[in-house]
């Protein structure tokens, strides 16, 4: 089944330890993103990836790190979490821009202490 | 720089009536427009799209879209609603396909 998964689910930590969310996807995509959403705000985007090694900054990257060593993988990184880093997380992938159909993952929702 | 404003953060409808769900956009240069639906606790999914072509969009679930240059806007609608059309809506833009901007959401409560 064609997918876009992340991990994990959910997460409570503290403030700053450091944590990583996977994202893994499926499909042979090129184009990976990862946006934070918060009520009022919508979604905004954190990072995108054009191909493996190919990062890019969207609209709120302060406070996160990503990488694309693979071209399935793109993990989000936070290096010392802060409680505004508190929200729900989505991982994206489509196959080749941002333009063509984005596939989300599930989500992760994580809330920083 | 390019943004999206959703006019509207909540819209009640009744069952079976007609929607429309407002977006307008700004951009100094050609855009390329969205609209994406969230169905409660899930991720998003795209309804329709505007790359370039005709101003009509059709999309899935019997939603449509029309481009409209002029008043820079990218308004949703449907005919009539079902219970199952409750969820979020986010219109969304980008200006050279790769950094994406969503606007704020509409939530759609459908009324019986």
């Amino acid at each position: 089944e064609a997918q876009v998964t992340q991990n994990p689910r959910y997460l409570i930590t503290v403030t700053g330890k450091k944590l990583t969310v996977t994202c893994s996807q499926n499909m042979n995509h090129e184009y990976m993103s990862w946006y934070r959403q918060d009520p009022g705000l919508g979604l905004r985007q954190i990072y995108y990836s054009m191909n493996v090694e190919v990062t890019d900054k969207g609209d709120v990257p302060e406070g996160y790190k990503v990488s694309r060593k693979e071209k399935r993988n793109f993990p989000l990184i936070l290096e010392s979490p802060s409680p505004n880093q508190t929200s729900l997380y989505f991982c994206a992938s489509s196959l080749a821009r941002g333009t063509d159909t984005q596939y989300f993952g599930p989500g992760t929702r994580l809330t920083v202490l | 720089a390019q943004s999206v404003t959703q006019l509207d953060s909540q819209v009640p409808v009744f069952e079976e009536a007609p929607v429309e769900l407002r977006c307008n956009y700004s951009s100094s240069v050609s855009v390329y427009l969205f609209w994406y639906v969230q169905y409660p606790n899930q991720g998003l999914q795209l309804l329709l799209k505007y790359l370039s072509g005709s101003t009509l969009v059709k999309g899935i679930n019997g939603f449509e879209a029309e481009f409209n240059k002029s008043q820079t806007s990218f308004h949703l609608r449907k005919p009539s609603v079902h219970i199952s059309d409750t969820a979020e809506y986010f219109c969304a833009v980008s200006d050279h396909g790769d950094k994406i901007i969503f606007g704020k959401g509409t939530r759609l409560h459908i009324l019986p």
